[in-house]
Formats: C-alpha cells, structure tokens, sequence
C-alpha cells in the first residue's frame, strides 16, 4: 500500500503528557497537510508544509501545538501538554502538487484522559 | 456562517434509491472536493471538480459555479454506501480548505 500511513492509529495521553502523530505522505508527494476533526465536528484545517517549510500554518492553535516535516523522515504534529480539548481524530493528506486531489491517510484517534 | 454547507445532514435510503447531496458554499473556489468517510474514519477523496460535472461508476458530481453550489448523486445506492460524504472548498486564495459537516448517509438493504 503506497498510501498516506499514518500512526499511531489509536493513542491515549494523560493530561500534561506530550502527543508526538506521525504521517509518511504517498511516496514522491512534498506537500503534507494536517486536519483536526473534533467529535461531533467537521473537518478544520491546522497546517500545510512542504519538504522542510511550513507554508501555512493559519489553523494551528498558537501554543503547544506545532508541526514539521522533515527532509528525512515523516511528518510529525507535535501537542505539549495535552487538554481533554485535544482529543480529537487527526488526518493527514498528501499531493504531489499543490492542486492536486489530497490522498488522505486513516487518521489518529487522540484520547486524553 | 460556515465557509461551506451541506445538506441534508442526515439521510437514510432503501437499496437501489437515488440519492443526492448538496453543498453550498460562499468562498471562491479553485476546487470543489467531495469525500467519503467510512465507519471505521478513513477519508476517499471521491471527486475534485472545477466547472461542469464527473462520472465515476455510480457516483456523479456537478458544479454550478455560478450558483455557488455542488451535487453529489449516487445512483442505485446500495449499503456499501452508507458512509459520510464531506464536501470541501479550496479556495482561490490561501491554502486553508472549508469543510462541511457531511452527510451521513445510512443505505438500508
């Protein structure tokens, strides 16, 4: 499978601990974008990276959370001390260029307890 | 008021109905992309149309640019359907896409 992988699938964080997502785009895309779904919610937009830059990161919350995309290695979207506010479902999506259709990965399911 | 709405929110069918969905949405658009999400959360990204209309097997997507609104059909619907469908707007400017709140659609046999 060349999709977008995503993992962990599931992940349970006490409060204050770290949240570490990972998303490895479809192989030969360099444009990853995160999205956050809350429960009972739509989708919203958090961030859009390219091969080391962040290019639009207008949905991020301001603190704790923060997102990079190397140029070796998955993306990762990083939450410090997480809230019973972050627990949410968290997608990932690739393309190869910019207005191309987004292959989305299967999402994790962020539990805070 | 949401970038983007879809209607109806909620839709059951009998197996073999025609089923249709609606968005509309108030941004300009580069792109209009309707997805389907199954029970278990993984996203299909179905359709990404910009003018005019897409086929592809039972499903059908149109654009009214116009209008400002999208439809997406499925004909003969069958159980296998039942998911979420998700209408999002990319807009001309910005990278931010606009997401509906989708459609759950649940196709009884």
């Amino acid at each position: 499978n060349a999709g977008v992988m995503q993992n962990p699938r599931h992940l349970v964080r006490r409060r204050g601990q770290e949240a570490r997502l990972r998303c490895s785009p479809v192989k030969g895309h360099s444009h990853v974008y995160w999205y956050r779904q809350l429960p009972e919610e739509g989708l919203k937009f958090m961030v859009y990276l390219q091969k080391e830059n962040i290019i639009d990161e207008s949905g991020m919350p301001k603190e704790r959370f923060s997102a990079e995309f190397p140029k070796e290695g998955p993306s990762i979207l990083r939450i410090q001390q997480v809230v019973r506010g972050d627990s949410a479902a968290y997608f990932c999506a690739s393309s190869g260029v910019r207005n191309q259709p987004q292959h989305f990965g299967d999402g994790t399911r962020l539990s805070i307890l | 008021k949401n970038e983007v709405e879809q209607s109806p929110q909620n839709l059951t069918a009998q197996e073999g109905e025609f089923i249709t969905i609606n968005c509309s949405y108030s941004v300009g658009i580069s792109a209009l992309h309707w997805l389907q999400q199954h029970p278990g959360g993984g996203i299909v990204s179905l359709f990404m149309l910009s003018s005019g209309k897409k086929k592809h097997g039972r499903l059908i997507a149109t654009i009214n640019i116009q209008e400002k609104h999208s439809s997406l059909h499925i004909t003969a619907s069958h159980p296998r359907d039942s998911a979420v469908y998700i209408c999002a707007a990319e807009p001309n400017t910005g990278n931010q896409f606009y997401f509906g709140t989708g459609t759950s659609l649940t196709v009884i046999p």
